[in-house]
């Protein structure tokens, strides 16, 4: 069964770091583009990052462009996202997501990590 | 690229039949998702490239459109559908945009 695992969510304070791991299991991580979404309390999905299999293609929201860092490990199925210069508007359900392949869609979800930021 | 989806509420009985809208700002041509998300749970891919059922999908769901308008369409509501759906698009992929979702509720 293919999985996805999120962790390392928290309560920070505003201009902290955080870095959530998404942890897979079940399909071969190594083949797959990747990705972030996030979900603030009571809103509607937004997408963060997105990294290509082989990390050769990255891209962000410019919300979190400059401040937040999308990385992998394909030796250890582990996703990452670097959250740098952390503000409250970034208060939300992180989830990771797998693509399908081609043509891109997000088919395999985590049940996500909470980062809450606040003084 | 801005996703517009509406309505933002629908409020239908079981056995009905759902449609539900999502306009582009700029052709995107087929390049549209639909997700599904029940309250409390993480989503779930329903169509991709438009009008393609991702695994498992029942055939009830069903989407077409190309371009910039675009429709999900639930032939005939059962309980488990009544959710929240949001439209994403991949023509500027690896960046991605979701809708702001519609809430599909009971009458």
């Amino acid at each position: 069964e293919m999985q996805l695992v999120e962790s390392g969510g928290a309560l920070v304070q505003p201009g902290r770091s955080l870095r959530l791991t998404c942890a897979a299991s079940g399909f071969n991580f190594g083949d797959y583009a990747m990705y972030w979404v996030r979900q603030s309390p009571g809103g509607g999905l937004e997408w963060v990052a997105g990294i290509s299999w082989k990390s050769d293609n990255i891209d962000y929201s410019d919300s979190v462009k400059g401040r937040f860092i999308i990385s992998r490990d394909n030796a250890k199925n582990s996703l990452y996202l670097q959250m740098n210069s952390l503000r409250p508007e970034d208060t939300a359900l992180y989830y990771c997501a797998k693509d399908r392949g081609y043509p891109p869609a997000m088919d395999v979800w985590g049940r996500g990590t909470t980062v809450t930021v606040s003084s | 690229i801005v996703l517009t989806q509406s309505p933002a509420t629908l409020s239908l009985s079981p056995g009905e039949r759902a449609t539900l809208s999502c306009r582009a700002n700029q052709n995107i041509n087929n390049y549209l998702a639909w997700y599904q998300q029940q309250p409390g749970q993480a989503p779930r891919l329903l169509i991709y490239d438009a009008s393609y059922r991702a695994t498992g999908i029942p055939a009830r769901f069903s989407g077409s459109g190309s371009g910039t308008d675009f429709t999900l369409t639930i032939s005939s509501l059962e309980p488990e559908d009544f959710a929240v759906y949001y439209c994403q698009q991949r023509h500027t992929w690896p960046s991605l945009t979701f809708g702001g979702g519609t809430k599909v509720d009971i009458k």
